[in-house]
């Protein structure tokens, strides 16, 4: 079973521009959730959607979005990139929610923002 | 600050040394995860405990969720270089969001 993939890889963007982030989850799998993960904050859930709603944001600004599609494929959206944007994304999908549902993480985009 | 607290932040070994990790909160999980990290990759799911007090295996890695529920250790067996990488404990609270602690980066040298 193939896992969790996200496009780009690599991205170098300047400040004020927007991005849009990839995340093919899991066959099967109907949750998705995405996080920014940092040296100095760790990871940063950014939020979660199943079958195509939102069911939970953190606490990141509205500059932050994100969409899933029927196929349970998902984007996110940044918009108006600040420095302090750089940082990896993850997106990790899972089979359910619900008590112990497991996570399974992609490789990450690495964004720079300059 | 961090719902979840790990601790040490940092551990640097020598192969074939034993070393036990936290991971502490003052919330209730009804359930945790620890993951490994590798530099640029995603973080890959070792376990998942669900009953307080459970205790289970994973080779040499041996992982306990407090019997409340709040807490686990990994503890790590005649470490080896292939388990260097950072490891991070995720709770999931009774809202099934899932919460990550900062991660504890463990180096073993060989």
């Amino acid at each position: 079973k193939a896992g969790v993939t996200q496009t780009p890889r690599y991205l170098i963007k300047t400040r004020g521009q927007q991005v849009t982030l990839s995340c093919s989850p899991i066959s099967g799998h109907r949750s998705v959730s995405w996080y920014q993960q940092t040296p100095g904050q760790g990871l940063q859930f950014l939020f979660e959607y199943f079958s195509e709603t939102q069911r939970n944001k953190g606490n990141f600004p509205g500059r932050f979005s994100g969409r899933q599609f029927s196929n349970s494929r998902s984007e996110m959206n940044v918009s108006t990139l600040e420095l302090g944007d750089s940082a990896l994304y993850l997106c990790a999908s899972s089979l359910k929610r619900g008590s112990g549902y497991e996570q399974y993480f992609g490789p990450g985009t690495r964004l720079t923002v300059t | 600050t961090q719902l979840l607290e790990q601790s040490p932040q940092f551990l640097s070994i020598q192969e074939g040394e034993n070393l036990t990790v936290y991971c502490n909160s003052s919330s209730v999980f009804s359930s945790l995860q620890w993951y490994r990290q590798e530099p640029g990759e995603g973080p890959v799911l070792l376990v998942t405990v669900v009953t307080g007090g459970e205790v289970k295996k994973l080779k040499r890695l041996t992982f306990q969720f407090g019997d409340a529920r709040k807490d686990s250790s990994l503890h790590i067996t005649a470490a080896q270089p292939g388990d260097t990488g950072l490891y991070l404990c995720a709770g999931e609270d009774y809202s099934n969001d899932m919460r990550f602690g900062a991660g504890t980066r463990l180096t073993v040298k060989p």
